[in-house]
């Protein structure tokens, strides 16, 4: 299985700030890599696809780079909704497997 | 506009089978995949496994003896089970999408849409 290690696992931060999460693949996945956003008691939204590629109806202060094994999902200016959990997710094999996640609180 | 809208039994007894289904409304079965994620209470995400709109199936290896994914294209479901649960099944259990996208000649498969999630809890 290729594990996929997030980090840090939580972050404080205030509204305005830029928020860097990284993701490292055990073994490399090209591109295939994914991010999503969690809100308690919600399924997870994805953000970014192929590592850099913006979902449709996604702020642009979100972006994705990053190729091979180490990955990085930046928020280039917090805002209030932003507060969650963020996961990275590898497309490249399976079984299909998810960071532990990055919980992103107010300061 | 694809959602899915997923229901089963939200609480079950050690060695019963958890039993979910998920319903696809506004989009086609053909090129995606058909996944069952879960989630521990307060824990990471966990990938349970995934159908084709062709019905061949893959699973987690660490569940594969307890799980069938199946396909209902007639009626636009596709559905879960997962026989001899214990406590260390209780989760809530997402339907996902993996949606085929083509980006510069590659073919990727991100989670979009999800399921609303169900909680499931097994206890005595």
């Amino acid at each position: 299985d290729i594990q996929m290690t997030q980090s840090p696992s939580s972050l404080s931060a205030s509204v305005g700030d830029r928020v860097t999460i990284t993701c490292r693949a055990s073994q490399t996945i090209n591109n295939f890599l994914n991010w999503y956003q969690q809100k308690p008691e919600k399924a997870p939204n994805l953000l970014i696809y192929a590592a850099s590629s913006l979902e449709n109806g996604v702020p642009s202060r979100f972006s994705g780079s990053g190729s091979g094994t180490d990955f990085t999902l930046t928020i280039s200016s917090l805002q209030p909704e932003d507060f969650a959990t963020y996961y990275c997710q590898q497309g490249y094999s399976t079984p299909l497997t998810f960071g532990q996640g990055t919980k992103v609180e107010i300061k | 506009q694809v959602q899915l809208q997923q229901w089963g039994a939200g609480l079950l007894k050690p060695s019963e089978t958890l039993s979910l289904t998920c319903a696809v409304h506004g989009g086609s079965f053909s090129g995606h995949y058909w996944s069952w994620i879960r989630q521990p209470p307060g824990k990471g995400l966990e990938w349970i496994g995934e159908i084709s709109h062709g019905g061949s199936t893959s699973y987690n290896p660490s569940l594969e003896s307890r799980v069938t994914i199946s396909l209902d294209t007639s009626k636009s479901q596709f559905s879960l089970n997962l026989t001899s649960v214990t406590a260390a099944d209780t989760a809530v259990y997402f339907c996902a999408r993996r949606r085929m996208t083509m980006l510069r000649g590659v073919i990727t498969f991100p989670f979009h849409p999800w399921g609303q999630g169900t909680l499931v809890t097994v206890a005595s």
